[in-house]
């Protein structure tokens, strides 16, 4: 079935620890995106990408970082430098940047800080 | 002022009755607008999409939009308890970002 698998489910960082946590999709999707949401809030976007090799800042970047060397694939990091990463990150594509189409979520990870 | 802006509720509605859910927004160049439901611990699931004036219809879903007013609006028939969840609104405005509110927290009771 095509979809977007993200993992792990749950994730447990120390601190002064980088975790990576994996967003694939086999939809043929050019844009990823992923998103974070805290408690009783919306979803605000970190990083974008509209198509491989490329990715741009959202809103809240700043403690993260991406890569995109290929299209199924758009893993994000949270870094040290992120002082409050406990949250439910959220990744989701679409078949092409700006083209005004719903964009589809996987499952999810929850990030806490042990 | 919020770009997307959302009644946080809860909203209680019995079961049957119709529960309306509201939401405006500020990018008066916004092109597209979607709701989507998102049960607790779970990720949110794409409901309705709708990108131009009046009202859209999928089952006992209807979305409604008004560009001039920069509202939308979700109407729930027959609402059932399995409805219970928090409703978010989503805009993508004029630079291609989508924009979501904070969530409606709808709760039908028996």
């Amino acid at each position: 079935d095509g979809g977007i698998t993200q993992s792990p489910k749950y994730l447990f960082r120390k601190e002064g620890q980088n975790v990576t946590l994996s967003c694939e999709q086999n939809l043929n999707h050019d844009a990823m995106y992923w998103y974070r949401q805290d408690p009783g809030q919306g979803l605000r976007l970190i990083y974008y990408s509209q198509i491989v090799n490329d990715f741009q800042k959202g809103d809240i970047a700043e403690g993260y970082s991406v890569s995109r060397e290929k299209k199924e694939s758009f893993p994000l990091t949270v870094t040290s430098a992120q002082k409050n990463p406990t949250a439910f990150y959220l990744c989701a594509s679409t078949d092409r940047w700006g083209d005004n189409q719903p964009q589809h979520f996987g499952d999810g990870t929850r990030l806490s800080i042990l | 002022q919020k770009e997307v802006e959302q009644n946080s509720g809860p909203l209680s509605v019995p079961e049957g009755a119709i529960a309306s859910l509201n939401c405006t927004y500020s990018d008066r160049g916004s092109q597209s607008f979607f709701w989507y439901r998102q049960y607790s611990g779970k990720s949110p699931e794409l409901i309705m999409s709708i990108y131009s004036n009046g009202d859209k219809e999928d089952g006992r879903f209807t979305a409604q939009l008004n560009k001039a007013s920069q509202y939308v609006s979700l109407l729930i028939r027959d609402s059932q308890p399995s409805d219970s969840a928090t409703y978010l609104c989503a805009v993508t405005g004029t630079a291609s970002k989508l924009t979501f509110g904070t969530g409606t927290r709808l709760q039908v009771t028996l």
